[in-house]
C-alpha cells in the first residue's frame, strides 16, 4: 500500500471487554511502532518490533496492553480489560530504518478508542 | 514522560505572517525532528536536526537548533492556511518523544 493504514478507524467498546487494533505497515517496512495520544498532547511510546520481535515494549503501561507482529509485516495491539483511562488515539507507525528512534517514521492516521 | 516540550501551546496568525515554534528538552540527544499533525490525523515528519546542527532549511521550515540552552525553534515563513495544524518536536532520548505540540491555526 502507499502508506501506513490502520484499522478500524474507530472504536466504542465498553468498560471490561476486550479490543484488538490493527496496523498495516508499509511495504518491505522491518520496523514497526505503537503510540498512544491523548487529547492535546503528544503521542506517547507503546512498544517497537524489529521484524517479528519485540525489541522494546518498555512503553506498554501495563499487563493490559499486549502487541504482537507474528510474520514482520502487520500488528495487532490487543487491549484486555478496557478501562475508561485506555481512551485516545492509537497511531502506529513504519521506518525502513529500525532502531528506537529512526530518522523519519511514518504514521497512520490511527484508531480512536472510547472506552465507555 | 515527554521530553520536548512546545511553547506556545497556540498560536494564531494571519496568512502571509511568519510563524514560529519552540520546543526546550531535558537530555542530551542525538537529533531532534519536527512532525506536523492534521486534526485527526496521524503525523508527517518534516525535519530532522542533528545535535551537531545549528540550522537547517525545508522550503518554507527553518530549523534551529541549541543544544547548550537544549532548545529548538520552527519557523513557518509566509505561512499559509493549510498550514494550520499541530506541530510537535520529538527527541530520540531512547525512543522517540514528543512534546504536547503547538497548535497552530493560520486565518485566510
Amino acid at each position: 500500500g502507499a502508506g501506513v493504514s490502520q484499522t478500524p478507524s474507530n472504536k466504542v467498546t465498553e468498560k471490561g471487554k476486550y479490543v484488538e487494533l490493527r496496523c498495516d505497515p508499509i511495504s518491505g517496512h522491518t520496523a514497526l511502532y505503537w503510540y498512544r495520544q491523548s487529547l492535546g498532547q503528544g503521542p506517547e511510546f507503546l512498544i517497537y518490533f524489529q521484524g517479528t520481535g519485540a525489541a522494546d515494549d518498555s512503553g506498554l503501561p501495563n499487563d493490559r496492553f499486549f502487541a504482537v507482529r507474528p510474520e514482520g509485516s502487520v500488528s495487532t495491539l490487543k487491549i484486555q480489560r478496557t478501562e475508561r483511562g485506555d481512551s485516545a488515539v492509537y497511531l502506529c507507525a513504519s521506518s525502513p530504518e529500525g532502531g528506537r528512534a529512526p530518522d523519519t517514521q511514518y504514521f497512520g492516521p490511527g484508531t480512536r478508542l472510547t472506552v465507555l | 514522560s515527554q521530553q520536548g516540550e512546545e511553547d506556545p501551546q497556540a498560536l494564531s496568525i494571519q496568512e502571509g505572517e511568519n510563524a514560529t515554534m519552540n520546543c526546550s528538552y531535558k537530555t542530551s540527544i542525538n537529533n531532534l525532528q519536527w512532525y506536523r499533525q492534521n486534526s485527526g490525523r496521524g503525523l508527517v515528519h518534516l525535519i530532522l536536526i542533528r545535535s551537531n546542527e545549528r540550522e537547517k532549511h525545508s522550503g518554507r521550515l527553518r530549523v534551529t537548533l541549541d543544544t547548550s540552552k537544549k532548545s529548538s525553534s520552527l519557523l513557518i515563513t509566509a505561512s499559509r492556511a493549510a498550514d494550520t495544524a499541530s506541530y510537535f518536536c520529538a527527541t530520540d532520548e531512547g525512543q522517540l518523544t514528543f512534546g504536547s505540540g503547538t497548535q497552530l491555526t493560520v486565518l485566510p
